[in-house]
């Protein structure tokens, strides 16, 4: 069965950092492109960013609003994927999915985690 | 950043009604669209990609059309567990962007 198992989703204060994961389980990984979307309270689904495969050299995007802020890793040998959140905003506070990006597509995302809750707070 | 516009930001049906969302993009995106389907406190489900491809598994009762700007995702004939919040997403430009949500219940 497939599975993308999400944790390290936490309570944290403004300023903070805090490290996402996700393994990914009965799916093909390695070759893959990874996305990360996140969801306020009661709000839409926002496009965090996305990591490539290995022949894509594992080059990252990032939406505006995260950009120097988080940053997206993979390791492969784990079948995992990660995001590292730096300088945590209070406007942070959502439930994060990681993504899993269809063969041959950009950003059509066929495989989902059950989303990790940050909340940032003081 | 392209803007994705979805129409109308809710309604109200009934099993065995077809119902019709409508998706706008700020400039063309091809046919780059997908369509997800969110239960609440579930993740989203892909149903659509490449604006009228359905994903394996997904109800024939579910089916979309357009390129360029314009994109529709219609539901032939509702059924209980389809009321849900859809969303429509571009991937043919950085940042990749979703629509608002339709949120569809039951009238």
């Amino acid at each position: 069965e497939a599975q993308l198992v999400q944790s390290g989703g936490d309570l944290v204060q403004p300023g903070g950092s805090l490290r996402l994961s996700c393994v990914v389980s009965g799916l093909t990984f390695s070759g893959y492109y990874m996305d990360w979307v996140r969801q306020a309270p009661g709000k839409g689904l926002e496009w965090l960013g996305h990591i490539r495969n290995k022949d894509h050299s594992y080059s990252t995007d990032y939406a505006a609003c995260v950009k120097g802020r988080f940053t997206i890793s993979r390791d492969d040998s784990k079948n995992s994927v990660f995001l590292e959140m730096n300088s945590l905003k209070i406007e942070d506070t959502a439930v994060y999915y990681c993504a899993r990006v269809k063969g041959g597509r950009q950003g059509d995302l066929d495989y989902w985690g059950q989303g990790t809750l940050v909340t940032v707070s003081s | 950043d392209i803007q994705m516009t979805q129409s109308p930001s809710s309604v109200s049906a009934s099993v065995g009604d077809r119902v019709t969302i409508t998706c706008r993009a700020s400039q063309g995106i091809n046919s780059w669209l997908a369509w997800y389907q969110q239960k609440p406190g579930k993740a989203p489900k892909l149903l659509i990609y490449a604006a009228s491809t359905m994903q394996g598994g997904v109800p024939s009762r579910f089916s979309g059309s357009g390129s360029g700007t314009d994109f529709t995702l219609t539901i032939s004939s509702l059924q209980p567990e389809d009321f849900a919040t859809y969303y429509c997403q571009q991937s043919n430009s950085l940042p990749y962007t979703f629509g608002q949500g339709t949120k569809l219940d039951i009238k």
